[in-house]
């Protein structure tokens, strides 16, 4: 596609709950990075996966957060179990190989757990 | 410990003036600095970055300057417009690394008609 697309836009779930959020890169982008925004917070990183490359899970914040990444393309980020300080925007970025340059954002999905 | 402090939550200023962005960052090994813009309900968007060889690169409106000695990095934009009101984010990195950026807080401006 022309752009990143995540889905859902918004979600809201039970506390307890596990949640799903898909992130469809752009085309042909090799790099896929997942962070959230949690209320006045940064940007914090989650995950980054690289073509065939074991993923950096280095910013998961606990073992409830698992992500994968299916031919090189679709990923989802799954939160078993969700908590209450879950609640955030995850947002998914992808570009087109190593470097800095040319990370582009979705628009994010907003995981709100009451 | 934050790597990268963005101390202003926000910034207001008179459309047709400049506005200053700051952000400071702990770490010398740092060597990519960019700047992302944020709208509501939209993911962040880049705006410009900056290599730790240079310290000024510009364009159009906007200008970042790196202070390597004193870790500091900031945004001008001049003049300021109603549509640049959004929420402002520095990042950092490494040069070559896998692309991880290390963000700040965020500072919220808004330009006045």
């Amino acid at each position: 596609g022309a752009g990143v697309s995540q889905s859902p836009s918004n979600k809201v779930t039970e506390k307890g709950k596990d949640v799903e959020l898909r992130c469809d890169p752009i085309s042909g982008h090799t790099a896929l990075y997942w962070y959230r925004q949690s209320l006045g917070q940064g940007l914090e990183f989650l995950i980054y996966f690289q073509g065939n490359s074991a993923p950096d899970k280095s910013g998961l914040p606990s073992d409830r957060f698992s992500a994968e990444r299916t031919g090189g393309s679709v990923s989802t980020l799954t939160i078993q179990r969700t908590q209450q300080e879950d609640s955030a925007v995850y947002l998914c970025a992808s570009k087109p190989g190593q470097g800095t340059y040319g990370y582009t954002f979705g628009s994010g999905t907003r995981l709100t757990v009451v | 410990d934050q790597q990268v402090k963005q101390n202003s939550p926000s910034l207001s200023v008179q459309e047709g003036r400049i506005s200053i962005l700051n952000c400071d960052y702990t770490n010398s090994m740092f060597d990519y600095f960019l700047w992302y813009k944020k709208y509501p309900a939209e993911g962040p968007t880049f705006l410009i970055s900056i290599s730790s060889i240079k310290d000024k690169n510009e364009d159009g409106r906007f200008t970042v300057f790196l202070n390597k000695s004193a870790k500091h990095l900031s945004l001008h934009i001049v003049p300021s417009q109603p549509g640049d009101s959004a929420v402002y984010f520095c990042a950092v990195s490494t040069w070559g690394n896998t692309g991880k950026l290390i963000f700040g807080q965020g500072t919220t401006l808004q330009v006045k008609p």
